[in-house]
């Protein structure tokens, strides 16, 4: 199956680190994507990790992978509230095509 | 700002009457594919084309169709349409090599979106 899921909505207070995370079921998955999405715009790409990997960090950034329980996990790390936004989990396994599997999005909110 | 431009930005139609959203490639890209957005839902992939051709499709009937030009810029038609039609289509554009008969892809940059409205 191609299913990815994600909670619906996060509350930190600004400065604190929020963690988004994300369940998929396909384990051929060979990308994991983030996506942020703000108000009226489209998707934006945060970051992605190949299936092979167990962490990447890109500034405020880790992506945590846990292959055996097909979880993966965003962390902001002194999250601003610049990153309040909506913030997809996606999913490619590659061969084919390029079809993305997008989750619900989970609805980011930092508190001032 | 991704290079990808989507008009328009806004749009309303009716049931059953027919539409015709574009999309402008970021320079370079030969694949663009498109997104249906409904509201509060993650994005939902409706067909993909790669020179010209459509190389894969999603859940969608057949009522949805596209085009890719030469210039790598794209259509995406909608038929008969319906109220559940209502969304935030996206486009997204990336580069795809070939090498040894396997295709090779890079990131998919996405356009801001238009808004069809189906009263």
């Amino acid at each position: 199956g191609e299913d990815v899921e994600q909670s619906l909505f996060l509350s930190v207070r600004e400065g604190d680190s929020s963690v988004i995370n994300c369940t998929y079921t396909d384990s051929s998955s060979t990308y994991l994507y983030w996506y942020k999405q703000e108000p009226g715009a489209g998707l934006q790409l945060l970051t992605y990790i190949f299936s092979n990997m167990d962490m990447k960090q890109d500034q405020r950034l880790t992506v945590l992978l846990n292959k055996k329980d097909k979880h993966l996990s965003l962390r902001i790390a002194d999250t601003q509230t610049g990153d309040s936004a909506i913030y997809f989990c996606a999913e490619w396994r590659s061969g084919g095509y390029q079809k993305v599997t997008f989750g619900i999005g989970t609805k980011l909110q930092v508190i001032p | 700002e991704t290079g990808v431009t989507q008009s328009p930005t806004h749009l309303i139609k009716t049931r059953g009457q027919q539409v015709t959203l574009r999309c402008s490639s970021q320079s370079g890209h030969n694949t663009v594919s498109w997104y249906q957005q409904a509201l509060g839902q993650g994005p939902q992939f409706i067909f993909q084309y790669y020179r010209e051709e459509e190389n894969g499709r999603g859940n969608f009937p057949p009522r949805f169709s596209g085009l890719q030009f030469p210039n790598y810029s794209s259509e995406l038609n909608v038929n008969a349409l319906e109220l559940d039609d209502s969304a935030l289509y996206l486009c997204a554009s990336s580069l795809v090599g070939a090498s040894g008969g396997s295709l090779f892809y890079n990131e998919q940059f996405f356009g801001p979106g238009t808004r069809l409205t189906v009263l």
